[in-house]
């Protein structure tokens, strides 16, 4: 089986510039969580979705993300204009009944 | 609402010594534990994990852990530490119940050493 795989592994950005990151979760995943970490700090959820639909949001940090997850498969988060705060490392889990996996994540960079 | 604090974000031990990393939790609902592992430049990694049955979880690669309601923790333990053990080590809560899991709540880490 097939685990949760992200994309890019690494991005170096500009602040203000624009970044799309991509998971794409277990086949037949209902439910996929985004997490950050910025350095130094702990893990935070920043959202759940069930299928397509976003079930929580509420560790979203603010309108300068956005989450999409087209047709319940793969999704996407897209921060625009990147600040040097946004920078940290972002990770992706899905999960069904009990499993729950992890992707490796996203290192974004924000200079 | 629900947190998770890891007493030491370094631990050292020399190789052959037990492991003992420590957390602690808080929640107003009966709870979902778990410990995850990262070691470096891999995603993270499920350890075990307490979903209301047997206290004492076992593992992979012979970690276990015991959940103790009175004292709110759920602490991490391996007799004989192996050098490759070293990583950092997570320990996360959820509200108990449900299909899934939901999002999970971590600890700030805690980076392991094994020394020889």
């Amino acid at each position: 089986e097939a685990g949760v795989t992200q994309f890019p592994s690494h991005s170096v950005i500009e602040k203000g510039q624009t970044v799309t990151l991509r998971c794409d979760p277990i086949s037949g995943h209902d439910n996929l969580y985004w997490y950050r970490r910025v350095m130094g700090k702990e893990i935070k959820f920043l959202l759940h979705f069930v299928k397509e639909s976003k079930q929580d949001e509420s560790g979203m940090p603010n309108n300068r993300f956005l989450a999409e997850r087209t047709g319940g498969t793969y999704s996407t988060l897209k921060v625009q204009p990147a600040e040097l705060e946004d920078s940290g490392v972002y990770f992706c889990a899905s999960s069904q009944d009990r499993g729950y996996t992890f992707g490796s994540g996203t290192r974004l960079t924000v200079v | 609402a629900q947190s998770v604090t890891q007493l030491g974000s370094h631990v050292s031990v020399s190789e052959g010594a037990l492991v003992l990393l420590r957390c602690n939790y808080s929640s107003s609902v009966p709870p979902y534990l778990f410990w995850y592992v990262q070691y470096p430049n891999q995603g993270l990694q499920l350890l075990l994990k307490y979903t209301s049955a047997a206290t004492l979880v076992k593992g992979i690669n012979g970690f276990e852990a015991e959940f103790k309601k009175s004292e709110t923790s759920f602490h991490l333990t391996k007799p004989s530490a192996h050098m490759s053990d070293a990583a950092e080590y997570f320990c996360a809560v959820s509200r108990a119940g449900g299909t899934s899991y939901g999002k999970l709540t971590f600890g700030q880490g805690t980076i392991l050493t094994v020394h020889p």
